[in-house]
């Protein structure tokens, strides 16, 4: 399986943007780029996912390089509830099966 | 839809006694994946099942642990015996793929926190 490498922690300021990237130079064609978040004490959520194309949700944005070699979320306005665990995950969709695997991940945290 | 569903939400057992996990994923969704979080090891995933079939159970610990989905809307995930070293969070999720080429979001239960002591 393709991995993912991302920094251990990052800090931000409340209401400042967070960039948080992702290198994943081992990608396939196939190879979905998923971003999950974690808050404590919960499950894991669903952030945001593309394949070549920059995407936008209500809760982040999603920056893949023209390579798909590395990719970025941004979280456009930080806020204390954004204090979470962010996995970047490859997911590949084939016959044989659906793989969610996740990684290290990297710790936010916000500051007011 | 109320979500995957975990069952119970704590579990403390003795050493030595048989655990089961419950999961009951979104009404619809056709796979289903089996997590542990641990704070040495992270998110491990354990075993995952399509259309019912486990898929890949080579994240399964060792023989103590075995997964079952005897149909649609229900999995276990057994402990027997169970040790302490499986204290942990075990996680449930589903997802729906609706076809090749195409990629859904995968929905978390709120976990299962389990002490062997």
């Amino acid at each position: 399986d393709a991995k993912t490498t991302q920094p251990n922690s990052m800090e931000s300021n409340e209401e400042e943007p967070v960039h948080l990237p992702c290198n994943h130079s081992t990608i396939s064609g196939t190879d979905y780029i998923h971003w999950y978040r974690q808050l404590p004490s919960q499950g894991p959520e669903y952030v945001i996912h593309g394949l070549t194309s920059n995407v936008n949700n209500r809760m982040a944005s999603l920056a893949i390089a023209e390579d798909r070699k590395s990719s970025t979320l941004i979280l456009h306005r930080a806020t204390l509830r954004d204090a979470a665990v962010y996995y970047c995950i490859l997911r590949v969709f084939k016959a044989a099966g659906n793989k969610l695997t996740f990684g290290g991940g990297t710790r936010v945290l916000v500051k007011p | 839809d109320a979500g995957v569903i975990q069952s119970p939400r704590h579990e403390v057992t003795e050493m030595g006694q048989e655990v089961t996990l419950r999961c009951k994923p979104i009404s619809g969704h056709d796979y289903l994946f089996w997590y542990r979080q641990t704070m040495m090891r992270g998110l491990e995933l354990l075993i995952y099942f399509n259309n019912n079939v486990p898929i890949d159970d080579s994240g399964m610990p060792e023989d103590r642990f075995s997964a079952k989905m005897p149909n649609a809307s229900f999995s276990t995930l057994k402990i027997q015996p169970s040790e302490p070293r499986d204290s942990a969070v075990y996680f449930c999720a589903s997802s729906f793929s609706p076809g090749t080429g195409t990629n859904t979001e995968a929905f978390f239960g709120q976990g299962t926190r389990l002490t062997v002591v």
